[in-house]
């Protein structure tokens, strides 16, 4: 079954102990991106990557990293996790964006940071 | 700065009560227009691509429209299991998705 999985799921941490939330898609897609979900703004892009080991920021990439070492996975890490980065996150797949704009997403992992 | 705004928020409505969403954009040089359907607790999932002014798509209850400035999702004599959150969005140079904030559709029985 196609898909992108995420883990984990659900996470709580407390203030600066890092953390990776895990990527990985079974499509063979070149092109996977990070967004979080905020209550009154929306889906905003964190980081994308066009192909492994190509990785650029998009609209919100403070306090995040990311990385692209083989074309299934992509993990985001945040070093130093602060509150205003609690949010329900989302991966993303894609054979080919420009073409398409048909994003595969996962279940989303959602994370408190106290 | 490319921008795309949702309207309604929030939409109730009756079973068989057929209705519109509506999307706006501003973008130069539109790459697509996409709609995705998010069901509460998963992630966004696609629904259609339009490409040019007049194009339309259909599935099921669903048809999108696209004009130069705009976007529309009817549906047609909904169910409950239309209920969602509906989300469009542009294709920004090509390396991401430019999300509007929504309409949370809720169809009653």
């Amino acid at each position: 079954e196609a898909q992108v999985t995420q883990n984990p799921r659900y996470l709580i941490t407390v203030t600066g102990k890092k953390l990776t939330v895990t990527c990985s898609q079974n499509m063979n897609h070149e092109y996977m991106s990070w967004y979080r979900q905020d209550p009154g703004l929306g889906l905003r892009q964190i980081y994308y990557s066009m192909n492994v080991e190509v990785t650029d920021k998009g609209d919100v990439p403070e306090g995040y990293k990311v990385s692209r070492k083989e074309k299934r996975n992509f993990p985001l890490i945040l070093e130093s996790p602060s509150p205003n980065q609690t949010s329900l996150y989302f991966c993303a797949s894609s054979l080919g964006l420009p073409n398409t704009g048909e994003l595969f997403f996962g279940e989303g992992s959602r994370l408190t940071v106290l | 700065e490319d921008q795309v705004t949702q309207s309604p928020e929030a939409l109730r409505l009756q079973e068989g009560e057929s209705s519109s969403l509506n999307c706006s954009y501003t973008v130069s040089g539109l790459r697509g227009l996409f709609w995705y359907r998010q069901d509460p607790g998963k992630g966004p999932e696609f629904l259609f691509t339009l490409y040019s002014a007049g194009e339309e798509k259909e599935k099921e209850r669903l048809k999108a429209t696209l004009t130069k400035k705009e976007s529309f999702l009817h549906i047609t004599a909904p169910k409950p299991e239309d209920s969602a959150t509906y989300l469009c969005a542009t294709n920004q140079a090509g390396t991401a998705l430019i999300f509007g904030k929504g309409t949370t559709l809720s169809v009653s029985s």
